[in-house]
């Protein structure tokens, strides 16, 4: 039982590249977050997905995308990375439904130069 | 929105004495949860809180959810090395939105042996 699988675990991009960041749970959860950690700041919400086929706005989405491509899978993407999305990305995922905790994958770090 | 906010943002502390973190909601919150992440690690769950007043212990670690559920902290006796980490709440949003789980800044927590 893996939990939740996010690749790559780190990544440097130039500014203006663009990529997708991979999360995959095999807990059969409904909902699916993405945050991103910088120094000072806590965990900021992107993205959140309450359940396959939805996606919503979390606080700072600006500059992503999200896809919930199945009940397993919610992938990030940025389409033209700035310096200002380097940072710690966290994929999480719970199924409320169950009153279930928030499980967090390992991290992906990102660097834009 | 709703909002988490946490004090303090550091706390450095000698092994033995106590800790506390304490978060604060602008709004009431259906429940709130804590979660620890070691340095270079993931947040972990910790526990959830939900009915106003509540106490819950493990080990050294109290949590108490306030009576108008808007306040919450974490409350650690006798610190050791092992309790190092920051230490986050979280709470779903207001209006409907019970999945949008924010997070406060978290109290980052060293311990002098």
């Amino acid at each position: 039982n893996a939990g939740v699988t996010q690749t790559p675990k780190f990544q440097v991009l130039k500014t203006g590249q663009s990529m997708t960041l991979q999360c995959a749970q095999d807990m059969n959860h409904n909902s699916m977050y993405w945050y991103r950690q910088d120094p000072g700041m806590g965990l900021r919400l992107i993205y959140y997905s309450a359940s396959e086929g939805t996606t919503d706005k979390g606080e700072v989405p600006n500059g992503y995308n999200v896809s919930r491509l199945n009940k397993r899978e919610f992938s990030l993407r940025l389409e033209s990375a700035a310096p200002s999305q380097t940072s710690v990305y966290f994929c999480a995922s719970v199924s409320w439904a169950r009153n279930e905790k928030l499980f967090f994958g390992s991290g992906t770090q990102l660097s834009v130069l | 929105g709703q909002q988490v906010m946490q004090i303090p943002q550091y706390q450095h502390v000698q092994e033995g004495e106590d800790f506390t973190t304490y978060c604060n909601s602008s709004t009431t919150l259906s429940n709130i949860q804590w979660y620890k992440q070691r340095p270079g690690g993931h947040p972990v769950f910790l526990i959830q809180l939900v009915k106003s007043g509540e106490v819950k212990k493990q080990k050294r670690l109290t949590f108490q959810f306030g009576e108008a559920k808007k306040n919450s902290s974490l409350h650690i006796t006798a610190t050791q090395t092992t309790d190092v980490g920051t230490y986050f709440c979280a709470g779903p949003g207001s209006g409907g939105s019970n999945y949008k789980l924010t997070f406060g800044k978290g109290t980052l927590l060293t311990v002098n042996p």
